[in-house]
């Protein structure tokens, strides 16, 4: 079975920093691969996805994720964090045309005014 | 309005009591899906559905029962609650394949 591992648990940053998230999987076939990110209160909303293509990733908000497929990699970046960036973000990974997602444990992310 | 919802939002029950978590979707999306959110496991697949009578397990179903007799609705029923079932449960849809999954609000469920 397919995992998804997010190493940093928990991030303070404060505004103006950037900010990387890790995201690394296991599944070795082909992969489309998400950002979800969960604002205090709030549903899970997408930021990013990758199918296929360039694998350096425009999402919204400002973020963006890198596809490094030999590293099984996807990582999350925003070079300049806001505090209404406060937020937890979910790597996921599902098998290309599969309908499952598998998620990561979660980055909780602090941005300090 | 277009959308997922979930009701109820927030819920209290006790133990070995049958509680039902409904979902409704008003995008025709084939797929729908149940999830619970912990703390330090992200979010675990509890069953999803294909289509309308269509159900199947995910990573954690042990506890849950789910039906899916209309397209729009997916009710997620715990038959006889457990503090272990204490979560907040996350209902999404999508159109499967390239299409990604849009979430509903949550619902926050407390085992006493």
């Amino acid at each position: 079975a397919q995992s998804v591992s997010q190493h940093n648990h928990h991030v303070i940053l404060s505004e103006a920093a950037s900010l990387e998230l890790g995201c690394n999987y296991s599944y070795g076939g082909t992969v489309n691969l998400f950002w979800y990110v969960q604002y205090p209160g709030q549903h899970l909303q997408l930021l990013l996805k990758y199918f296929s293509g360039d694998p350096l990733v425009k999402g919204i908000k400002g973020f963006e994720a890198e596809f490094i497929k030999s590293k099984f990699s996807f990582n999350l970046r925003k070079p300049s964090v806001q505090w209404s960036d406060t937020a937890e973000y979910f790597c996921a990974v599902r098998q290309a045309a599969g309908n499952k997602l598998t998620f990561g444990g979660g980055t909780r992310v602090l941005v300090k005014p | 309005d277009a959308g997922i919802t979930q009701s109820p939002r927030y819920k209290i029950t006790e133990t070995g009591r049958q509680v039902t978590l409904m979902c409704h979707q008003t995008w025709s999306h084939s797929y729908m899906f149940w999830y619970r959110q912990d703390l330090g496991h992200g979010l675990r697949l509890i069953y999803y559905s294909a289509a309308a009578d269509i159900t199947d397990k995910g990573e954690v179903p042990d506890g849950y029962v789910v039906s899916r007799s209309k397209t729009e609705n997916f009710p997620l029923t715990l038959e006889s609650a457990t503090r272990s079932q204490t979560s907040v449960y996350f209902c999404a849809s999508g159109g499967g394949g390239y299409n990604e999954q849009f979430f509903g609000p949550g619902t926050r469920l407390t085992v006493l």
